[in-house]
């Protein structure tokens, strides 16, 4: 079972650069979750969809964008990145409204 | 707004040795609560969970208790392995929240041999 999958594993971006961040799960979820994780911190919930075509802001929204045309699929759009934005991204997927939440394995981005 | 507060860390012990690492709320609703484990270099995994009030949730020799009444679900082990060693997260999630987990900032724990 491949569950949540995320890629790239690692990545490294200059300073005004773009990059989407890929995350497709395969246990036909409804809802899915974008989370960052800074050093020593907690998750910090970025965008959430509850169903294709539905998305939402999280707690930290700004300088990122999502889309959700699948149910599969949510992908993480940063434009213009800011070393700010230097962190670990996870994507997640729930069953329903309070199931566990299931993690891929995270993407680890530098912006320089 | 929900909350999650946990222990600091991070947390030293020798193997053998029984872990208690704290979790309190605050919650709009009826929660359901989780813990999470990390292991370097990974992704969240689900530990164990409890729906309801006195319910018990354990996997893998880890326990905790929903306790409705002090709004805790501290998580415990009677004895730790090396293997132990990572970042517990404890997190709930209420169903007025279109399933969004709330997380405590996680303990970190190391067990030395």
């Amino acid at each position: 079972n491949a569950g949540v999958t995320q890629t790239p594993k690692f990545r490294i971006l200059k300073i005004g650069q773009s990059m989407t961040l890929q995350c497709a799960q395969d246990m036909n979820h409804n809802y899915m979750y974008w989370y960052r994780q800074d050093p020593g911190m907690g998750l910090k919930l970025i965008y959430y969809s509850v169903g294709a075509g539905i998305t939402d802001k999280g707690e930290v929204p700004n300088g990122y964008n999502v889309s959700r045309s699948t149910t599969e699929d949510f992908p993480l759009r940063l434009e213009l990145a800011a070393p700010s934005q230097t962190s670990v991204y996870f994507c997640a997927s729930t069953f329903s409204e309070n199931t566990e939440a299931f993690f891929g394995q995270g993407t680890r981005l530098t912006v320089v | 707004g929900d909350s999650v507060t946990q222990m600091e860390g991070p947390v030293t012990l020798s193997e053998e040795a029984f872990l208690t690492i704290n979790c309190t709320y605050t919650a709009t609703g009826y929660p359901s609560l989780f813990w999470y484990v990390q292991y370097p270099g990974e992704g969240l995994q689900l530990l164990l969970k409890a729906t309801k009030a006195d319910d018990k949730g354990s996997n893998k020799g880890f326990e905790a208790t929903y306790r409705k009444e002090t709004t805790s679900f501290h998580l415990e082990k009677g004895s730790v392995q090396v293997s132990d060693s990572a970042v517990y997260f404890c997190a709930l999630i209420t169903n007025t929240n279109a399933g969004k987990s709330t997380f405590g900032d996680g303990t970190t724990l190391t067990v030395k041999p």
